[in-house]
């Protein structure tokens, strides 16, 4: 089954730095674009950017420049999401999604979402 | 940045209802427009792409229609699954900004 897998999150405090995952099973890793959403609690979803793992492209939303860093690991077809400084304001679900690159497709398959509570 | 307006915010509806979601773009975005589904504590789900391509395995009650900067998701007669919060999304230019949501309740 094609899927993405998240992983990471928790509890963390503030200023404490932070890496979640996005795996990618049984498809073409590397011909897919992966973004990142985020949802803050009862709130709707927020484009963060995105990557494409077969040269690297990143894109980032300008609301999120300079806040987060997307990166990818090919060779276990992973994603990325990390933070160096953490803050309450962060506390939020993340989502990855796919997307077919050079085709009409929207984002497809979604992973589970990772919670990230930031908190003293 | 394209700005996405979603309309209503909230919908109140009953089963076997038709409802429609109005999405509007701030710039045209051709076709490049997709809807989703979420529900509580669930990730979100594509039901459309391309403005009007209803996605594999999605039932024919939905339906989507527009181009540029007019969109509409269509429910043609609600049921229970289908009380949810729905989203547009573009993807035409990075980034790819959301609409707010329409909570969809009975």
């Amino acid at each position: 089954e094609e899927q993405l897998v998240q992983s990471g999150g928790g509890v963390k405090k503030p200023g404490e730095s932070l890496k979640i995952s996005c795996k990618g099973s049984e498809y073409s890793f590397n011909t897919y674009w992966i973004g990142w959403v985020r949802q803050m609690p009862g709130k709707g979803l927020e484009w963060i950017g995105i990557i494409y793992p077969s040269d690297f492209d990143t894109k980032y939303s300008p609301s999120f420049q300079g806040q987060v860093t997307i990166s990818v690991d090919k060779s276990i077809r992973t994603a990325y999401l990390q933070w160096s400084s953490l803050k309450a304001a962060d506390t939020a679900m993340y989502y990855c999604a796919r997307r077919q690159a050079a085709t009409a497709e929207g984002f497809d398959i979604w992973g589970q979402g990772t919670m990230v509570t930031v908190s003293s | 940045d394209i700005q996405m307006t979603q309309s209503p915010p909230t919908l109140s509806a009953s089963v076997g209802d038709r409802v429609t979601i109005t999405c509007r773009a701030s710039q045209s975005i051709s076709t490049w427009l997709a809807w989703y589904q979420q529900r509580p504590g669930k990730a979100p789900k594509l039901l459309i792409y391309k403005a009007s391509i209803l996605q594999h395995g999605v039932p024919s009650r939905f339906s989507g229609s527009g181009s540029g900067t007019e969109f509409t998701l269509t429910i043609s007669s609600l049921q229970p699954d289908d009380f949810a919060t729905y989203y547009c999304q573009q993807y035409d230019t990075h980034p790819y900004i959301f609409g707010q949501g329409t909570n969809l309740e009975i």
